[in-house]
């Protein structure tokens, strides 16, 4: 099964808001609430930042939040600040007890 | 505050077996909310689920390496391990452990901080 289709970079300025989408089909994205956004700084673990769709674990800033439309999920990030600079990853319930990522967004802020 | 540590060779030959442990402290593996996961991540490059265990046992496996994986648990170490056979280079990666929440492919929300394995002869 190929990867959720995410954009491989994204920008912004501080200050402002940037979006990354994450892209699947009706089997996956689409078909469950079980999407996860991850951040990962390099040579770290991911961080986990939304599950089930648009829900923030305890001590993730309210500057990050997640939706979905359809097959294609999306993460928020506003007010940029240097420290949001790194990869988000996504991923989804994909059925048949298995889980899928995205292929990741290099988020750089300007 | 739970921890979770890989601990394993760091290299590995061709066609041998890839084996990690994964210790969890500063909580219970033995919990029913849980699910501990395998995760990879080859160089440069996206993640990977490998798959999951319950600490009675069960297991789940992404499809496309089932063939070669096995998970299991010794909760009296608090302990879960991965045997990933015939490896070959496409299996170089970070490999994480990590626990997942209420069941096997849900969310993640605390990892190890991963080690890299290399296979090379």
């Amino acid at each position: 099964q190929s990867a959720l289709t995410q954009p491989p970079s994204a920008s912004g300025s501080p200050g402002q808001s940037v979006t990354i989408s994450c892209t699947g089909t009706s089997s996956d994205v689409g078909g469950y609430g079980y999407v996860s956004w991850y951040q990962q700084h390099p040579g770290k673990a991911p961080k986990l930042m939304i599950f089930e769709v648009s829900k923030r674990p305890s001590g993730v800033p309210d500057r990050f939040s997640g939706s979905k439309s359809g097959n294609t999920a999306s993460l928020t990030v506003s007010g940029l600040q240097a420290d949001d600079e790194a990869d988000y990853y996504c991923s989804s319930y994909v059925g048949r007890s298995n889980l899928l990522f995205g292929g990741g967004t290099k988020l750089t802020v300007l | 505050q739970l921890q979770l540590q890989e601990s394993g060779p760091g290299l590995v030959k061709p066609s041998e077996t890839l084996s990690l442990t994964c210790t969890v402290s500063g909580g219970s593996i033995s919990s029913s909310d849980y699910y501990w996961g395998w995760i990879r991540q080859p160089p440069g490059k996206g993640l990977e689920w490998i798959g999951a265990i319950y600490y009675r046992g069960t297991t789940y496996y992404n499809p496309s390496l089932k063939s070669r994986v096995i998970i299991s648990v010794d909760t009296s170490k608090s302990q879960f391990s991965l045997k990933l056979s015939s490896v070959a280079a496409s299996d170089t990666a970070v490999y994480y452990c990590a626990r997942h929440v209420a069941y096997s492919t849900s969310h993640a929300d605390y990892w190890g901080q991963g080690t890299l394995v290399t296979v090379s002869s």
